[in-house]
């Protein structure tokens, strides 16, 4: 079973630079997620999407974008990447946007030196 | 904001019970949950609590209070495997979910 897919595994980024960690569903989930997570400060919320079509920012959402164009895919984009964005990322989705359990997918970790 | 708390770190012995408690004051609810994290793995979930009282899995049991904001999670005869960090999570007023900051158990022959 596919699930959630997520690419990279691994990433090292100089500053400055740019990056889009990608995230791939098959399960035909309408909600979909990012998170980072980072040591002692569990799971924050990025960026978020109820459906395709539609984005929301989430807990910690500066310095990151999103898109939402089809129900599989939802890719997040550092435009310039600082080391603070040093972290390990999680892509989720659920059934909706309500009441269903999110499920993860395996994670990107990310440097940014 | 949303404050969860959870122990940091908790060991035990194979064979044993732990039990794993996650106080939440958050904006709203709509459900706890807990997952279980494996290191350099994705968190996967475990049990669901929205009403008061006991869910049993198999060897797991997650406890809910709703009126002290507080869970636990009852992990029995305990193995190997079992050496994981535990999160809990809230649904907030938003269907939005709110992380502790997880528990790691380790499980000693």
């Amino acid at each position: 079973t596919a699930g959630i897919t997520q690419a990279p595994t691994s990433q090292i980024l100089a500053a400055g630079r740019s990056m889009t960690l990608r995230c791939t569903q098959d399960m035909r989930h309408n909600a979909m997620y990012w998170y980072r997570q980072d040591l002692g400060l569990g799971l924050r919320l990025i960026h978020y999407s109820n459906t395709a079509g539609t984005t929301g920012k989430g807990e910690v959402p500066d310095g990151y974008s999103v898109s939402r164009a089809n129900t599989d895919d939802f890719p997040l984009t550092l435009a310039s990447a600082v080391p603070s964005q040093t972290s390990v990322y999680f892509c989720a989705s659920s059934m909706t946007s309500g009441v269903d359990t999110q499920y993860f997918g395996p994670g990107t970790r990310l440097t940014v030196l | 904001g949303q404050n969860i708390d959870q122990p940091t770190e908790m060991t035990a012995t194979e064979g044993a019970i732990v039990q794993i408690n996650c106080t939440y004051q958050t904006s709203g609810f709509n459900g706890l949950f807990w997952y279980q994290q494996h290191a350099g793995e994705a968190p996967t979930f475990l049990s669901y609590n929205v009403l008061d009282g006991l869910e049993e899995k198999g060897r797991f049991s997650s406890f809910l209070s709703r009126s002290k904001g507080y869970s636990y999670l009852l992990l029995k005869e305990l193995q190997m495997k079992d050496s994981a960090s535990y999160l809990c999570a809230v649904r907030d007023s938003d269907y939005k979910l709110s992380f502790g900051a997880g528990t790691t158990v380790t499980v000693r022959a």
